[in-house]
């Protein structure tokens, strides 16, 4: 089976502009999570979605948002970006979402915010 | 509220030697523990995880944990260090109820040295 991918793999904004990023989940998997990691924070879990539906959102401004489709591919969006949205964001997927089973991390996605 | 503590930012060791990788968890019930390791420019790779079963875990390339429920403690060890296990380790915990949202520690970069 493939892995979780993600795209783009890196990308530059300035501030105040929305960026969105794409993960496609291990095929059969139907939960998605997205994780930021920073040098200062650490990572951070924002949020999860399970057949098309957020269920769980961790402690970020409304800035960030995300979605999921029928075919589980999420996305996330930043909008008016600021400085410290410099990070790396981390999909993973796992089958249905339960706190026992393994996330599968994509690769990232570098955003660097100018 | 769950959290998790790993001991030491940065852990330095002889190829050959013994890798012991701490880490202490908070949580008001029966947590499930995961250790994951992050090469530079990657996702995250899971090594093992503790769901309940036996207390000794071993997960990929060596490496083994025990889950200490006196303790709170769920340590990450390997005999003998290889150069290629020169990586960031990061210990995570998720809970019954709380879907599969990981709380992560703040990492530990481990170096070895020939």
């Amino acid at each position: 089976k493939a892995g979780v991918t993600q795209t783009p793999r890196y990308l530059i904004k300035t501030r105040g502009q929305q960026v969105t990023l794409s993960c496609s989940p291990i095929s059969g998997h139907r939960s998605v999570s997205w994780y930021q990691q920073t040098p200062g924070q650490g990572l951070q879990f924002l949020f999860e979605y399970f057949s098309e539906t957020q269920r769980n959102k961790g402690n970020f401004p409304g800035r960030f948002s995300g979605r999921q489709f029928s075919n589980s591919r999420s996305e996330m969006n930043v909008s008016t970006l600021e400085l410290g949205d410099s990070a790396l964001y981390l999909c993973a997927s796992s089958p249905v979402g339960n706190p026992e089973e393994t996330q599968y991390f994509g690769p990232g996605t570098r955003l660097l915010v100018l | 509220a769950q959290s998790v503590t790993q001991l030491g930012s940065h852990v330095s060791v002889s190829e050959g030697a013994l890798v012991l990788l701490r880490c202490n968890y908070s949580s008001s019930v029966p947590p499930y523990l995961f250790w994951y390791v992050q090469y530079p420019n990657q996702g995250l790779q899971l090594l093992l995880k503790y769901t309940s079963a036996a207390t000794l875990v071993k997960g990929i390339n060596g490496f083994e944990a025990e889950f200490k429920k006196s303790e709170t403690s769920f340590h990450l060890t390997k005999p003998s260090a290889h150069m290629s296990d020169a990586a960031e380790y990061f210990c995570a915990v998720s809970v019954p109820g709380g879907y599969n949202k990981l709380i992560f520690g703040a990492g530990t970069r481990l170096a070895v040295h020939p």
